[in-house]
């Protein structure tokens, strides 16, 4: 069925360093992706939100960007924080409401 | 305010016995949604109800497997004759209920099943 993955398993970066995590999905009619983060032992909890009709948008210390073309999505953190180590997640969803997670990629920041 | 929540915490039973897993839902949400996470997986989608109706049940494994919403609110999922491989966390997510209303979640139940 159609999934959602990401390159990287594992990124370590520096505190106060940029954070770039990537993900690729495969189905082309999805046309809302999320970011979530997920610390241990608990749910995942919502970052930023993106629809297909759009390539960037901004939160706080946050940037999702958008690549239809090559169906890829990104998740950049500014000025990476202790407190941003976790496992990071994307999900798509198509015309449902089901949503597709990928099988995430864990962050670590070294102080 | 109140997020979702679940209980138990965590769940240890034995191969072959009944559990029930309860979601209680952020107030105001009408849709609800029940995921599966494997360690070191992605959630997986189990169920989606719109008010007391399952609205998608696609995700469900197989017939031991079953959600209730009878009031519209509080869902409990129900795993009969549990199997080792049902040994996962059971994650909840409730949002207002439009098709890109954020989905929020809980802090998800640990079944072990020995």
């Amino acid at each position: 069925g159609e999934s959602v993955g990401l390159h990287l398993p594992t990124l370590s970066v520096q505190e106060g360093d940029n954070s770039i995590i990537n993900c690729a999905y495969s189905n082309s009619a999805s046309d809302y992706f999320i970011w979530y983060k997920q610390e241990s032992g608990k749910g995942p909890q919502f970052i930023i939100d993106i629809r297909s009709n759009m390539d960037k948008r901004q939160g706080q210390r946050v940037t999702v960007l958008l690549n239809k073309t090559v169906k890829h999505l990104s998740l950049q953190i500014a000025a990476t924080q202790p407190g941003d180590s976790a496992v990071y997640f994307c999900a798509e969803r198509d015309s449902s409401y089901k949503l597709i997670f990928g099988s995430g990629t864990r962050l670590l920041v070294r102080p | 305010g109140a997020g979702v929540s679940q209980t138990p915490s965590n769940k240890v039973t034995e191969k072959g016995k009944y559990v029930e897993l309860r979601c209680d839902p952020i107030s105001g949400h009408t849709a609800l949604y029940w995921y599966r996470q494997s360690l070191g997986q992605g959630p997986e989608f189990l169920i989606y109800f719109q008010g007391t109706g399952a609205a998608d049940d696609s995700g469900l494994p197989n017939d031991r497997f079953f959600a209730v919403r009878p009031e519209g609110s509080v869902s409990t999922l129900k795993i009969q004759r549990t199997e080792r491989g049902d040994s996962a966390v059971y994650l909840c997510a409730s949002s207002l209920g439009g098709l890109i209303d954020t989905q929020y979640f809980g802090p998800g139940t640990r079944l072990t099943v020995l």
